[in-house]
């Protein structure tokens, strides 16, 4: 079974570009987790899709992020425009939907975001 | 709001010896989950070990076990036997659950293994 992937592993733009990071969730999983760790701070959680839906937004630092999961499969996160802040290394997981233990986060390897 | 926090940024342990690291949080639910995953170099975050508050046993895998205090809400990972292999970031997290599981993570433990 594939595990989760994440495109591109390493992203260096400039203040003000746009980047789209993608996430493609284990097959079948229909939970999916978008998370963020800043440099010497905590991993926080962004957002959480069940299928296409978003489930909970509340992480979502302000309007210049947008995160979208058509048909319910992989998820891009745009970021436009991106700003010095959003620098840090963005974290895609998944889950099936169940118990407690059935929704055990299967993460990616992450995207290394560094806004100059 | 839930808080996780992991007071020692970094630790380090001699190979086939036994450490243990620390996590509290802070909650007001009753029924929760608590996780310890683990980040090696470079390489994908991967679960170790996972408790339901609910239950008073102490979870254990393998050379990975908990020490869970509910009323102190601390949360340690205790690792034995200790191998090359274990060095990584190590996160604790927490997760209400209900219809989202999202975690909430502690700042991180890089655990260094010495040969």
């Amino acid at each position: 079974e594939a595990g989760v992937t994440q495109f591109p592993s390493h992203s260096v733009i400039e203040k003000g570009q746009t980047v789209t990071l993608r996430c493609d969730p284990i097959s079948g999983h229909d939970n999916l987790y978008w998370y963020r760790r800043v440099m010497g701070k905590e991993i926080k959680f962004l957002l959480h899709f069940v299928k296409e839906s978003k489930q909970d937004e509340s992480g979502m630092p302000n309007n210049r992020f947008l995160a979208e999961r058509t048909g319910g499969t992989y998820s891009t996160l745009k970021v436009q425009p991106a700003e010095l802040e959003d620098s840090g290394v963005y974290f895609c997981a998944s889950s099936r939907v169940g118990t407690a233990t059935q929704e055990t986060q299967y993460f990616g390897p992450g995207t290394r975001l560094l806004v100059l | 709001a839930q808080t996780v926090t992991q007071s020692q940024p970094e630790m380090s342990v001699q190979e086939a010896e036994t450490v243990t690291l620390s996590c509290t949080y802070d909650t007001s639910e009753s029924d929760y989950y608590l996780f310890w995953y683990k980040q090696p170099p470079s390489r994908q975050m991967i679960l170790v070990i996972r408790q339901e508050a609910y239950k008073q046993q102490n979870a254990t895998e393998n050379r990975f076990s908990v020490n869970f205090q509910k009323a102190a809400k601390s949360f340690s990972l205790k690792i034995s036997d200790s191998q090359l292999g274990d060095a990584a970031m190590y996160f604790c997290a927490y997760s209400y659950g209900g219809s989202n599981y999202k975690l909430t993570f502690g700042k991180g433990t890089l655990l260094t293994v010495n040969p």
